[in-house]
């Protein structure tokens, strides 16, 4: 079965700070791993996602993300933290043989000025 | 361009009632998924279709829920015999097929809120 797990419920770091959001994962065979971002009363925004090729993966607003296959790992970063950074962040998996995403708890991130 | 629409917003009704929550995917997505959100969880899955029809319905909790989807764009969810439980946010995303590992853009979502 899939699974994604979360483990920090929120994460809180100074404006300028790099900062890291975790993620571990279950699936069996190939994971497609995605990033999403969710705003107060708005609904989930795409950030990145990795399906192959480079385990450093390039997203939206400076985010980046890297895959360990052999941590089952997809941890999302971000060298400086902006305080507009903060949001409720998901991870999401999904198998090449299925189109329904798996989503984490969720991470709420808060950035201090 | 425009992104996935869903109304309404807030739909607010009392146990036992029937509801309908509308969804309209991105022009030209011909994959379009429904999830539930409860409060301080992440979305799971309930329907996905191709097209019109339902490539994937194993999320969908019991017979009071159902999708269509006849036209191949706007679909439709429904909730018979709504139940306190059944209170979440309903989530619809759109995507294309036929590209690998292709994301899912999601609309801003229904609330509902059953009595």
């Amino acid at each position: 079965a899939q699974s994604v797990a979360q483990p920090e419920d929120q994460v809180n770091v100074a404006e300028g700070n790099p900062l890291t959001v975790k993620c571990t994962y279950s699936v069996s065979g190939n994971p497609y791993l995605f990033w999403y971002v969710q705003y107060p009363n708005r609904g989930l925004q795409f950030l990145l996602k990795y399906i192959t090729g480079d385990n450093l993966v390039k997203g939206s607003y400076g985010f980046e993300a890297e895959f360990n296959k052999s941590q089952t790992s997809f941890h999302l970063k971000k060298p400086s933290a902006l305080v507009s950074d903060s949001a409720l962040y998901f991870c999401a998996v999904r198998s090449e043989d299925t189109d329904k995403l798996i989503f984490g708890t969720g991470t709420r991130l808060q950035v201090f000025p | 361009g425009a992104g996935v629409s869903q109304t309404p917003s807030n739909k607010v009704t009392e146990k036992g009632k029937y509801v309908e929550l509308r969804c309209d995917p991105i022009s030209g997505h011909t994959a379009l998924y429904w999830y539930r959100q409860s409060l301080g969880q992440g979305p799971e899955f309930l329907i996905y279709f191709q097209g019109t029809g339902a490539a994937d319905d194993s999320g969908l909790p019991n017979d009071r829920f159902f999708a269509v989807r006849p036209e191949g764009s706007v679909s439709t969810l429904k909730i018979q015999r709504t139940e306190r439980g059944d209170s979440a946010v309903y989530l619809c995303a759109s995507s294309l097929i036929g590209v690998r590992g292709n994301e899912q853009f999601f609309g801003p979502g229904t609330r509902l809120t059953v009595l």
